[in-house]
C-alpha cells in the first residue's frame, strides 16, 4: 500500500493563478481531509469528505474548492491564488472519524508570489 | 472555532530528562489525539483518547485526557534524541466529530 500520496511536492504560483493539488489514498477510507499548516503553526482544516460525493467546509475554506467523485481521490482546487495561501498543504484519510487514525500524506509546499 | 492551546511552544532538554506537554481548551471534545511530526513530513498518530480521565501509556510516553474532556497532557520519561519533533494535539468537535482542531504544537529538542 502506498497510503496517501500527494502531488506536486512543491509549487510556485503567481498571484491570481489557479492550481489543483492532488490527493489519492489506496486504503479504501471513507473520510478524507485537507489541512494547511503555516510555518511554526498547527494544522487548520480546509475541507473534509465523509464519502464519495459528500464534502463539507472546515475552519478555513475561503479561496478553496474540493470535489470527491471517487473514494480514492480528493483534489483541492485553489482559484485566484493569493500570498496568504502560501503554506504546506496536507491531505489525510481515515476509515472512520472518532477514535480512528488519520493517515497523512507527505504534503505539498506552495509558495504564492 | 474551538481553540486548542499547547504549552510550552518550545522545549529544549538534555537526554534522560522528563517533560510534560499540555493541551488546553475551553471547549469539550469528543476525542483527542496526539501526533508527532518531523520536518518535511506529515504528522503521525501517537494515541487517541476518548473517555474523560483516560490514561494511556506508550512505552515512555503517558497520555492523559482531562475529566471534563477539555484538556490533555503528554508526559515523556527519560527523553531520548529520537523523541525530537513537533508534538501536536488535535480534538474532534463535540457537535461535529468529523472536524478536527489542531493545537499550534510544541517543538521538542532532545540533546544527546
Amino acid at each position: 500500500n502506498a497510503g496517501v500520496t500527494q502531488t506536486p511536492k512543491f509549487r510556485i504560483l503567481k498571484i491570481g493563478q489557479s492550481m489543483t493539488l492532488q490527493c489519492t489514498q489506496d486504503m479504501n477510507h471513507n473520510y478524507m481531509y485537507w489541512y494547511r499548516q503555516d510555518p511554526g503553526m498547527g494544522l487548520k482544516l480546509i475541507y473534509y469528505s465523509v464519502g464519495a460525493g459528500i464534502t463539507d467546509k472546515g475552519e478555513v475554506p475561503n479561496g478553496y474548492n474540493v470535489s470527491r467523485s471517487t473514494t480514492e481521490d480528493f483534489p483541492l482546487r485553489l482559484e485566484l491564488a493569493a500570498p496568504s495561501q502560501t503554506s504546506v498543504y496536507f491531505c489525510a484519510s481515515s476509515r472512520l472519524a472518532v477514535g480512528e487514525t488519520q493517515y497523512f500524506g507527505p504534503g505539498t509546499r506552495l509558495l504564492v508570489l | 472555532t474551538q481553540l486548542l492551546e499547547q504549552s510550552p511552544q518550545f522545549l529544549s532538554i538534555q537526554e534522560g530528562e522528563n517533560l510534560t506537554v499540555y493541551c488546553n481548551s475551553s471547549s469539550v471534545f469528543s476525542s483527542l489525539q496526539w501526533y508527532r511530526q518531523e520536518p518535511g513530513e506529515g504528522p503521525v498518530l501517537l494515541v487517541t483518547v476518548v473517555t474523560g480521565g483516560e490514561v494511556k501509556k506508550l512505552k515512555r510516553l503517558t497520555f492523559q485526557f482531562g475529566d471534563a474532556r477539555k484538556d490533555s497532557s503528554l508526559h515523556i520519561t527519560a527523553a531520548q534524541p529520537g523523541d525530537t519533533g513537533l508534538y501536536l494535539c488535535a480534538g474532534a468537535g463535540l457537535d461535529n466529530f468529523n472536524k478536527f482542531y489542531f493545537g499550534s504544537g510544541t517543538k521538542l529538542n532532545v540533546k544527546p
